[in-house]
């Protein structure tokens, strides 16, 4: 199984500034076929579902804002906030989609400081 | 709009069986695969399995923890996907959610999920 590891397990950040959150596995999440790194981001807020944030690694889903940004190949992948909405307080998972069992980071809890 | 809604959770006793629906609304269903996930109280998400679509043969994988206890299946004409779980253990205790699946593994759409609370 792919281990995915987040960093940090929680951040406080203020209002408007930027957010940095890591993730990274075990193996290379990069499919050498088609150059495509199979990871997501999500973010889920209390009591709803998950929402895809970022897929292939740094593809924006439609209608996410773009102070969301992802990036990295591989093994190491980053969420970039830029400046930080009270909105964006939730926690974010990555995903890797490579090979199954899908699995998760412990996620990262981003809170207003 | 793309919709899914999940029904059938509950509480149930250890041993038992129980059985979750994923209904879907706003696209055809059939040109997507199913993944199914779930969510403990106050803990990460877990895979549990998908179903592909017609197109890919409509095959299933689970993962190692509810093999041979949870069997997923679709039927297209209905747009919904079910979950059967059987033999449920306390640890099978959890929010499940059905998502789309897009063909590379990505879960795009998520529903709102169903909690499924295993207890005696």
């Amino acid at each position: 199984d792919i281990v995915m590891t987040q960093s940090p397990d929680s951040l406080a950040v203020s209002l408007g500034a930027g957010a940095t959150i890591n993730c990274k596995s075990s193996q290379s999440v990069l499919y050498s076929s088609n150059s495509k790194n199979y990871l997501a981001w999500y973010q889920q807020k209390p009591g709803q579902p998950p929402k895809l944030l970022v897929f292939w690694a740094s593809t924006r889903e439609s209608g996410v804002p773009d102070r969301f940004s992802g990036s990295g190949s591989g093994t190491d992948f980053t969420l970039t906030i830029s400046s930080l909405q009270a909105e964006d307080v939730a926690v974010y998972y990555c995903q890797q989609y490579y090979s199954t069992p899908y699995t998760f980071g412990q996620g990262t809890r981003l809170e207003i400081k | 709009e793309v919709q899914l809604v999940e029904s059938g959770g509950g509480l149930v006793q250890p041993g038992r069986s129980l059985s979750l629906s994923c209904t879907g609304s706003g696209f055809t269903f059939g040109d997507y695969g199913v993944n199914w996930f779930r969510q403990a109280p106050g803990k990460g998400l877990e895979w549990v399995g998908f179903i592909r679509r017609e197109a890919y043969g409509v095959t299933t994988q689970y993962a190692a923890s509810v093999k041979g206890r949870f069997t997923i299946s679709r039927d297209d004409s209905k747009s919904i996907a079910y979950l059967q779980m059987d033999s449920l253990k306390i640890e099978d205790t959890a929010m499940y959610y059905c998502t789309t699946e897009t063909g590379s593994g990505l879960s795009d759409y998520w529903g709102q999920g169903t909690l499924v609370t295993v207890s005696s």
